[in-house]
């Protein structure tokens, strides 16, 4: 059961540059996310998607748009990089009420 | 005032020790209530959760929760190496948003 695979693993980007971040779960859960993970910051929501076809903003979506792509596949997108997104970022998925399930993370640098 | 509040440590402690990692919280609407481990480099990993007042046994890991006093916390017995990682505390707000603390990193040392 391979739970939250998120691709890739590691990126280096130039300032400007764009790329998508892929996310799928195996789990036939309704809810996604993406969350970027700072230093002394904690875990900061981007967006979420509550069921297939709809999707929200969170705390920190400026310079990020998403597609829920189906019920399994929930893409992030950075149209043009910039140095302070360089973070770690998280997708998870969720059934109510049972807390989320996490990927393994995507570490992006942004130069 | 953040809603979440977690003192982010770093705490160590020696092995077999008792590990007592706490919260406070804000908001009287917060329903169930989180507790996630994080190894270095991994996502998050549900722990427990529990939804009322009192505690919660599994194993080595005790949570408690105090809703008068909006206090959380998770008691860890006998503490053992691999037990070192970072802690966050979590809530269910409504539907299905959780509000994360910021973790706090514990260590325990052989």
């Amino acid at each position: 059961n391979a739970g939250v695979t998120q691709t890739p693993k590691f990126q280096v980007l130039k300032t400007g540059q764009s790329m998508t971040l892929q996310c799928a779960q195996d789990m036939n859960h309704n809810s996604m996310y993406w969350y970027r993970q700072d230093p002394g910051m904690g875990l900061r929501l981007i967006y979420y998607s509550a069921s297939e076809g709809t999707t929200d903003k969170g705390e920190v979506p400026n310079g990020y748009n998403v597609s829920r792509l189906n019920k399994r596949e929930f893409s992030l997108r950075l149209e043009s990089a910039a140095p302070s997104q360089t973070s770690v970022y998280f997708c998870a998925s969720s059934r109510q009420f049972y807390g989320y399930t996490f990927g393994s993370g995507t570490r992006l640098t942004v130069v | 005032q953040k809603e979440v509040e977690q003192d982010p440590g770093p705490l160590s402690v020696p092995e077999g020790a008792i590990v007592s990692l706490n919260c406070t919280y804000s908001n009287s609407a917060f329903q169930y209530f989180m507790w996630y481990r994080q190894y270095s480099r991994k996502g998050p990993e549900l722990l427990m959760y529990t939804y009322s007042s009192g505690n919660k046994e599994d194993g080595r890991f005790t949570a408690q929760v105090d809703k008068s006093s909006k206090y959380i916390s998770l008691f860890i017995r006998d503490s053992q190496p691999s037990d070192s990682a970072t802690y966050l505390c979590a809530m269910l707000w409504r539907d299905d948003k959780i509000i994360f603390g910021k973790g706090t990193r514990l260590h325990i040392l052989p």
